[in-house]
């Protein structure tokens, strides 16, 4: 079956660094993938999302790009704040879209100190 | 924004009682709602599809007379753990899907923390 995996957490930063949380995932045909972010308190939000193969998702700074050949979704950000602090999940979708059933991955719990 | 609620954000029950979790999409309507579960350190899984009007879809391993899904309007879903023992204790998080135009758009409720003693 359909399945997502990230890196193991916390990952711990000063302000300004650059990020990168690897995700990889295992599917059938062709999901389309996403980025969640959960802060402290509140519920999942939609990050960014990439629906086909070389696709680049992008908000609020955070990037990443959809690798069919490596079968990765790597979130990345050219300098964190503190107020980036949150858990974040990498998901799939196996029907397109994110009325779908999502698959996630573990998340990964992101600190940034000044 | 769309704005997804859950009650109650955490409960305590007894072993062997009953314990309902609403999920209620407050300004939009949704004809579909998921229930996921997250164990502490683990991924959400996904537990039942919920549609309005109509029976809930379970995922394999889910008991579905165990934990009964009710989506009696197009703005609330509720969750019943029926019997509830220790090992249903656990993280239960919603999500509300509004249809926009060309694509819909799943949203997230802040979750219920139930634990049975």
């Amino acid at each position: 079956g359909d399945s997502v995996t990230q890196m193991e957490g916390p990952v711990t930063l000063s302000e300004e660094a650059f990020l990168t949380i690897n995700c990889t995932y295992t599917a059938t045909g062709y999901p389309s993938l996403f980025w969640y972010v959960q802060y402290p308190g509140e519920g999942l939000q939609l990050l960014l999302k990439a629906t086909k193969a070389d696709d680049k998702g992008s908000n609020k700074g955070f990037e990443a790009t959809y690798r069919k050949e490596t079968t990765s979704f790597h979130l990345e950000k050219g300098s964190v704040q503190v107020s980036d602090s949150a858990v974040y999940f990498c998901a799939l979708s196996g029907l397109g879209g994110t009325a779908s059933k999502l698959t996630f991955g573990t998340g990964t719990r992101l600190q940034v100190t000044l | 924004g769309a704005v997804v609620s859950q009650h109650p954000s955490r409960v305590i029950c007894k072993s062997g009682t009953s314990v309902k979790i609403e999920c209620r999409s407050l300004d939009f309507q949704a004809t579909t709602m998921f229930w996921y579960r997250q164990f502490p350190k683990q991924s959400l899984m996904l537990m039942a599809t919920s549609n309005e009007g109509s029976k809930a879809t379970y995922e394999q391993g889910v008991e579905k007379d165990k934990f009964l899904i009710n989506h009696a309007s197009l703005t609330l879903s509720t969750l019943t753990v029926t019997s509830a023992h220790p090992e249903d204790s656990s993280f239960y998080i919603c999500s509300a899907v509004r249809n926009a135009g060309a694509g819909d758009t799943q949203y997230f409720g802040p979750g219920t923390r139930l634990t049975v003693l």
